[in-house]
């Protein structure tokens, strides 16, 4: 079984622009959770995709966005780069065991973005 | 204020030398208490669940355990490829996720 995969895995932008990220699940996995990480802050939630819709949400700004498409693909958007948004992203999918309850969360490689 | 502490920070052992890492919630709910493996430049790797107290997992020279304020990572005559950094995560009642900054463990030969 393929793991997740993400693409690109590394990026380098500057200050103001956009990019996408792109996070292909395990077959069969339909919650698709990104996160951001940094050393300073560890890993961060920054939302979850179920059947196409976003069911929970982290603390960060609006600029973060994502879809998940019915192949239960998803993306991720930044819009607007700052410095700060330098990180890696990781995306992770799961299979969910009941309602809400995970049994847990494969990770992909991450992308690595370098906003300069 | 829902928040997962790691500790130590960083752990350094001699090959064979016993430890556990610590992991402290608090959490309005807990549904469930993940442990994760990450190597340098990848993604983490999921190690165990846990999902009520007193719960216990093992998996080689790996045994977690669960109360209701913290998680032990045992980790029983360790060899230089069990180094890596490990993660706790918690996942609330609210379905949010909250991850530890992580152990980075050496195991020295």
């Amino acid at each position: 079984k393929a793991g997740v995969t993400q693409t690109p895995r590394y990026l380098i932008k500057t200050r103001g622009q956009q990019v996408t990220l792109s996070c292909s699940p395990i077959s069969g996995h339909r919650s698709v959770s990104w996160y951001q990480q940094t050393p300073g802050q560890g890993l961060q939630f920054l939302f979850e995709y179920f059947s196409e819709t976003q069911r929970n949400k982290g603390n960060f700004p609006g600029r973060f966005s994502g879809r998940q498409f019915s192949n239960s693909r998803s993306e991720m958007n930044v819009s607007t780069l700052e410095l700060g948004d330098s990180a890696l992203y990781l995306c992770a999918s799961s299979f969910l065991l009941g309602t809400d309850l995970y049994n847990e969360q494969f990770f992909g490689p991450g992308t690595r973005l370098t906003v300069l | 204020e829902d928040q997962v502490t790691q500790s130590p920070e960083a752990l350094r052992l001699q090959e064979g030398e016993s430890s556990s890492l610590n992991c402290s919630y608090t959490v309005s709910g807990l549904r469930g208490l993940f442990w994760y493996r990450q190597d340098p430049g990848k993604g983490p790797e999921f190690l165990f669940t846990l999902y009520s107290a007193g719960e216990e997992k093992e998996k080689e020279r790996l045994k977690a355990t669960l109360t209701k304020k913290e998680s032990f990572l045992h980790i029983t005559a360790p060899k230089p490829e069990d180094s890596a950094t490990y993660l706790c995560a918690v996942q609330s009642t609210g379905n949010q996720f909250y991850f530890g900054t992580g152990t980075s463990l050496t195991v020295i030969p």
